[in-house]
């Protein structure tokens, strides 16, 4: 049982390049999540997905899209990468029941530098 | 928007001290979970309170959501080395929504 997996570790991109990150889960979760991290700013979302076939934009979506194809899978893309998106990229994956505060379980996170 | 101010941001003590970390808002969530991140790791839940006033104890680590459900504060006594790392406090929103919102973060430091 891995959890909540990420790939790459990390990653280097000139501007303009694009790439995919892949988050997948073994625990049979609905919801799935993109997190950016940088410093002083905790935690932003950026998209997430209440289940297979559905996104939804969180707080910061702007220059990333996402796709839900497998339940297992959540996939996070740069079209044409920005320094700004420089940051350490985390994906989150929770029951998604209608219970409140659910525990959101985070993968290892994925270290991004864009030049 | 729904924003949590963590205070402080950074702190570094010695071991066996104890210390207290805050979560502030304006806003009302319907709960607080804290969270510990270790360097090259994604966070960990350590604690979920869902009722204002409510006190949870976790071992040497106190939590409590303010009464109003805007605030929230970790204390931990005698802290140890292992207690070292990033504490992220995150707020629920409406009931059913699963969206957290996290705050800024306090990076504790323990000095053996």
């Amino acid at each position: 049982n891995a959890g909540v997996t990420q790939t790459p570790k990390f990653r280097v991109l000139k501007t303009g390049q694009s790439m995919t990150l892949l988050c997948a889960q073994d625990m049979n979760h609905e919801y799935m999540y993109w997190y950016r991290q940088d410093p002083g700013m905790g935690l932003r979302l950026i998209h997430y997905s209440v289940g297979e076939g559905t996104t939804a934009k969180g707080e910061v979506p702007d220059g990333y899209n996402v796709s839900r194809l497998k339940k297992q899978n959540f996939l996070l893309g740069l079209e044409s990468a920005a320094p700004s998106q420089t940051s350490v990229y985390f994906c989150a994956s929770s029951y998604g029941q209608l219970v409140r505060a659910d525990t959101q379980y985070f993968g290892p996170g994925t270290r991004l530098t864009v030049l | 928007t729904q924003l949590l101010e963590q205070s402080p941001q950074f702190l570094s003590i010695q071991e066996g001290e104890n210390l207290t970390v805050y979560c502030n808002s304006s806003s009302v969530f319907s709960s607080l979970q804290w969270y510990r991140q270790e360097p090259g790791e994604g966070p960990v839940l350590l604690v979920t309170v869902v009722t204002g006033g409510e006190v949870k104890k976790l071992k040497r680590l106190t939590f409590q959501f303010g009464d109003a459900r805007k605030d929230s504060s970790l204390h931990i006594t005698a802290a140890q080395p292992g207690d070292t790392g990033l504490y992220l406090c995150a707020g629920g929103g409406t009931f059913g929504n699963e969206k957290l919102t996290f705050g800024t973060g306090t990076r504790l430091t323990i000095i053996p």
